[in-house]
């Protein structure tokens, strides 16, 4: 069966420091590959999607960046953060090929990111 | 620009049917309607999802109207574990399209 791990679950950074969120699937070959964001009582804002190794899509402007060195890798970086970088991250996958279907999207439990 | 609505909470008793709802006028012909919960801390959990046919799975049924605007996520059997954010989400499948979540309802299986 196909599993998704986010590493930190909690990660405490200040301002202006670098962050590096690693996510990787396990039990499937050349998935898509998203990040989101989620704000404390709000709903998920997708930030990246990936179709494929060094296929990334951004969906909004922001101080974020995204890679994929590997193929069920995606990995979530920022050089300086910002103290609107707080916020819930998670990483989610669905099945090769399923932009255009109606396949689901799994999701992983997430980095809780604190910014002081 | 969320394409759903749902009862911000509900209330169920442990060991009774839960049936959350949600309305989804506008939904166009190649869009399906999915459902998520999440649980405080953890990532959200795919449930089940369909077009226009009722769908049932391990863990819960889905009844979509004739028309398509609206749907209901049954829980045959509600437990406390069940108590969660549960997510009704419209989404086609043209290049790009993602999953947007609202707000969602929260279900309190009560004891």
């Amino acid at each position: 069966s196909q599993t998704i791990h986010q590493w930190p679950a909690t990660l405490v950074q200040p301002v202006g420091s670098p962050l590096s969120l690693e996510c990787t699937v396990e039990g499937t070959s050349n998935p898509n590959l998203y990040w989101y964001r989620q704000a404390a009582g709000r709903g998920l804002q997708l930030l990246f999607y990936s179709i494929g190794i060094d296929q990334i899509s951004s969906e909004v402007p922001q101080n974020l960046s995204a890679s994929r060195p590997q193929d069920r890798q995606f990995i979530l970086s920022s050089k300086k953060l910002l103290l609107s970088d707080s916020g819930f991250y998670l990483c989610a996958w669905s099945v090769a090929g399923t932009l255009r279907s109606n396949q689901p999207q799994h999701f992983g439990d997430g980095t809780r990111l604190s910014i002081l | 620009d969320a394409k759903t609505t749902q009862p911000t909470s509900m209330d169920c008793a442990e060991g009774r049917a839960a049936n959350l709802p949600c309305n989804h006028s506008t939904i166009s012909g190649n869009e399906y309607v999915y459902w998520y919960r999440q649980i405080h801390s953890q990532g959200p959990q795919y449930i089940i999802h369909g077009l226009k046919n009722n769908e049932t799975n391990e863990m819960a049924s889905l009844i979509i109207t004739e028309d398509r605007k609206s749907s209901t996520l049954i829980l045959p059997h509600a437990t406390l574990r069940d108590t969660a954010v549960y997510y009704c989400i419209v989404r086609g499948h043209n290049y790009g399209q993602n999953f947007v979540f609202g707000p969602g309802t929260r279900l309190s299986v009560l004891p």
